[in-house]
């Protein structure tokens, strides 16, 4: 079945912990993206990636960091886990940057 | 500074017509979107404007005027499944996609 997945579903974390999310495509999308997303606030764009091999900043990249070795995979690494990073986190992926986005089921992360 | 404004929530009923509104300021246009995200679920993709006026989709439409910095997404002959939020993003010059903070839409029967 053709989309975007991510794991895991959800995750419990001690502050200080590294956790990376891992989030797959199989549509051959050169776009992939990874947001955040708190209660009362739009997504923010943490990190995305134009094409494999490039990556840039989003809105909020501080303490994330993102690597897209092929076409297909884009994880998004946290090396020192703080409370803030508390959120919902959603991969996306699209053919190229201006086109439609399309979203995995998300992680939900606690860092306590 | 980048914004999108939409209202916080709206109450409907169903089997009747809602207007959801979108206002916004961005570096830039390339595209105005509008997504469903059901509570716990990914935001899934509803319709896209670039050019002024309407996108008919059939129960709901968008419109977007492009001089007013403004979009509206329509839902027809609303049903207890369209109870959900609905996000507005645009696409700025740099081809990242700001989004608002979603409009949580209750039906009622």
């Amino acid at each position: 079945i053709a989309g975007i997945t991510q794991a895991p579903t959800s995750q419990i974390l001690a502050a200080g912990r590294r956790m990376t999310l891992r989030c797959t495509q199989d549509m051959r999308h050169n776009a992939m993206y990874w947001y955040r997303q708190d209660l009362g606030l739009g997504l923010r764009l943490i990190h995305y990636s134009n094409t494999a091999g490039t990556t840039g900043k989003g809105e909020v990249p501080d303490g994330y960091s993102v690597s897209r070795a092929n076409t297909d995979d884009f994880p998004l690494t946290l090396a020192s886990a703080v409370p803030s990073q508390t959120s919902v986190y959603f991969c996306a992926s699209s053919e190229k940057s201006s086109d439609t986005q399309y979203f995995g089921p998300g992680t939900r992360l606690t860092v306590l | 500074g980048q914004n999108i404004d939409q209202p916080t929530e709206m109450t409907a009923t169903e089997g009747a017509i809602v207007q959801i509104n979108c206002t916004y300021q961005t570096s830039g246009f390339n595209g105005l979107f509008w997504y469903q995200q059901h509570a716990g679920e990914a935001p899934t993709f509803l319709s896209y404007n670039v050019l002024d006026g309407l996108e008919e989709k059939g129960r709901f439409s968008s419109f977007l005027s492009r001089s007013k910095g403004y979009s509206y997404l329509l839902l027809k002959e609303l049903q207890m499944k369209d109870s959900a939020s609905y996000l507005c993003a645009v696409l700025d010059s740099n081809y990242q996609l700001i989004w608002g903070a979603g409009t949580k839409l209750i039906i009622k029967p």
